[in-house]
């Protein structure tokens, strides 16, 4: 069974970049037909999907964040990335990566566990 | 985008006795629709998609209804570890832009 965790700093300044990586166990990131995605919960939007990728290169990003979002893979190290440019308070959330796994196309069956990102000074 | 609305946003009931928690597309989205629960400090958890078909593993007091823009997911015999809050997820885009409900908490009575 794939299992996600989530990696990256706890607080970032305004204005600057916010990177994560999901480290991907359990299974290749390049096999089966799967997308990754990256959602983040904030108390003031809820869930709010931020885009998703596939192995062949292949994203999708939500129109709100797209200015600010870069997605990537390293299939080399089971990895996918997360860059949200020019952060402000309002992307303080709990960032989880996600994956849709066999027989749940759009939906997200497999979660890592989340992690917390402060944007303060 | 589709905008997804979760009503109650508090329901409370007893143990044992049944709850209907219902979610609202600002369009249609056939039947592309999926439920998850979160409880306090996890990640969510897939419960049904297709708007009635459930996950793995999920017990069948969990059953989802409806299709375009009304639906509905009751869970009877509610146990102790159902107290929890439940999203809504619509799927409906192409390019995909997935939207969730703002959630309905289920506490206990």
């Amino acid at each position: 069974q794939v299992q996600l965790q989530e990696s990256g700093p706890g607080l970032v300044k305004p204005s600057q970049p916010l990177s994560l990586t999901c480290t991907v166990s359990g299974g290749s990131i390049n096999s089966g037909s799967f997308y990754w995605s990256w959602i983040r919960q904030s108390a003031g939007k809820g869930l709010e999907w931020i885009g998703r990728i596939y192995t062949s290169g292949s994203i999708n990003y939500n129109p709100s964040l797209k200015s600010r979002v870069t997605m990537s893979v390293d299939m080399s190290k089971n990895q996918f990335s997360l860059n949200l440019i020019s952060v402000t308070a309002a992307d303080t959330a709990v960032y989880y990566c996600a994956t849709e796994g066999d027989g749940y196309p759009d939906t997200f069956n497999i979660w890592g566990q989340g992690t917390m990102v402060t944007v303060s000074s | 985008e589709i905008v997804m609305t979760q009503s109650p946003a508090t329901l409370s009931v007893s143990p044992g006795e049944s709850a209907t928690l219902s979610c609202r597309a600002s369009q249609s989205v056939n039947s592309n629709l999926a439920w998850y629960q979160q409880q306090p400090g996890q990640a969510p958890r897939l419960l049904i998609y297709g708007a009635s078909t459930r996950a793995t593993g999920i017990p069948a007091r969990f059953s989802g209804s409806g299709s375009g823009t009304e639906f509905i997911l009751t869970i009877s015999s509610l146990q102790s570890e159902d107290f929890a809050v439940y999203y809504c997820q619509q799927y409906n885009n192409w390019p995909p832009m997935y939207t969730f409900g703002q959630g309905t908490k289920l506490e206990i009575k």
